[in-house]
This record gives structure tokens, sequence and C-alpha cells, in this order.
């Protein structure tokens, strides 16, 4: 996991205000995945894409937007139509023949 | 989608007790994954069990894949302090995605 880097660390956004979320990796992966993780929950799929210039909607992809123009790269935008955004946004990927997901350190996005 | 449900979803044990959490499934797995997850940190990886009725040692920790691979278990002997945290199981019905499910949170008493 210590391919995968997220930034910023923890984000600040004002409310109607869009916000891109970035997850960087230098694995070679293919498929890459952001989640959710709401205080004492578990992990909610958000988008995931298996390949350059593809991608699918998770589970609440609601109020989200991503982009993967680069294999390296996998922006998440949380839009202002995501009414409760403050949470805790995991990056993984996923590759190299194994089945195990690695995940960047996260990044904490708190609505003011 | 996909239900799963961990078990407990807190325990509180005595350090050097035993601790075990589950994982159900309602429809067969391809393969399971368990990920721990310190407080304020990500999830790490600790093992894949794939075969049915599989048994897996890392230390302390003891893994098994249900006969019918609907449902896991995790089983830590004398936790220590430093096996505080969340262990998640991962849940692959054989899609392009893992589902994972609520998580067990462990805390140790000294």
């Amino acid at each position: 996991d210590g391919g995968i880097t997220q930034s910023p660390k923890y984000l600040f956004r004002k409310e109607g205000q869009n916000v891109t979320l970035s997850c960087e990796q230098n694995l070679n992966h293919d498929a890459m995945y952001w989640y959710r993780q709401d205080p004492g929950q578990g992990l909610r799929l958000i988008y995931y894409s298996q390949i350059v210039n593809d991608f699918q909607k998770g589970d609440i992809a609601e109020g989200y937007s991503v982009s993967r123009e680069k294999k390296e790269s996998f922006p998440l935008t949380v839009t202002s139509a995501q009414k409760n955004p403050t949470a805790f946004y995991l990056c993984a990927t996923r590759g190299g023949g194994g089945e195990t997901q690695y995940f960047g350190p996260g990044t904490r996005l708190l609505v003011l | 989608g996909q239900q799963v449900m961990q078990i407990p979803q807190y325990q509180h044990v005595q350090e050097g007790e035993d601790f075990t959490t589950y994982c159900n499934s309602s429809t067969t797995l391809s393969n399971i994954q368990w990920y721990k997850q310190r407080p304020g940190g990500h999830p790490v990886f600790l093992i894949q069990l794939v075969k049915s009725g599989e048994v897996k040692k890392q230390k302390r920790l003891t893994f098994q894949f249900g006969e019918a691979k609907k449902n896991s278990s995790l089983h830590i002997t004398a936790t220590q302090t430093t096996d505080v945290g969340t262990y998640f199981c991962s849940l692959d019905f054989g899609n392009e995605k893992l589902t994972f499910g609520t998580g067990t949170r462990l805390t140790i008493i000294p």
C-alpha cells in the first residue's frame, strides 16, 4: 500500500462546493476503487474502474463522479449533490494477478 | 446487493483472552479476504481463503472458510494490545468488486 498516494489527508468543503480527491498509484494495477467509510461503519463502494477510460458505479455513486484518463490516476469528485459528504474516503487498487486490494492512506472530508 | 453479516459489531476483551469474529454471506463466495484497520488508519490485507473448508494460520490468528463457502471466521488466541482495531471480511462473489462486511471493532482491556 506504499504505492498508493491520496491527497490531501484532510479536506474541508463549504456547502455547495465541488471538491476533488486525488488517488495516484505506482503499482501498475489495472483496477482502482473508491470507498466511503463513516465513523464506526464499514466500507461502501462508490465507483470502480477495471481499465483506463472505463468505470462503473458502485453501491453509493449518487453525488460523486470519477474519471480514469490514466492508469495511475483515479480522482474522485464530491459534488454539491452529495448532501452528506463528511466521511473518510479510501482509494484502493487491485491487480498484478492477485485478488488483494491495497488501500491508500485515505482522505478525511469535512463539510463546514 | 449481496447481504453480508459480520458479528459481533463490537468486542471488548481482557488482554490474553481469545477473540472471534464471524462473517456470513447469503450466497456462495468465490473467495473471502480479511483485512485489519487500526484506529485512524486504512485497511491492510491479512489473508485470503479460497477452498471450501480451508484453514490458515498466521501466528496467533486462525482463519477458516466454511464448507459451503458462505461463511468464515477469524480467531485470535491470547489477544495483545497490538490486536486493537477493526477486522473486516471482504467477499468476492466472482464479479469485479469486493463487498466488505460491517467490521468487528476489537478493543483490549490491559
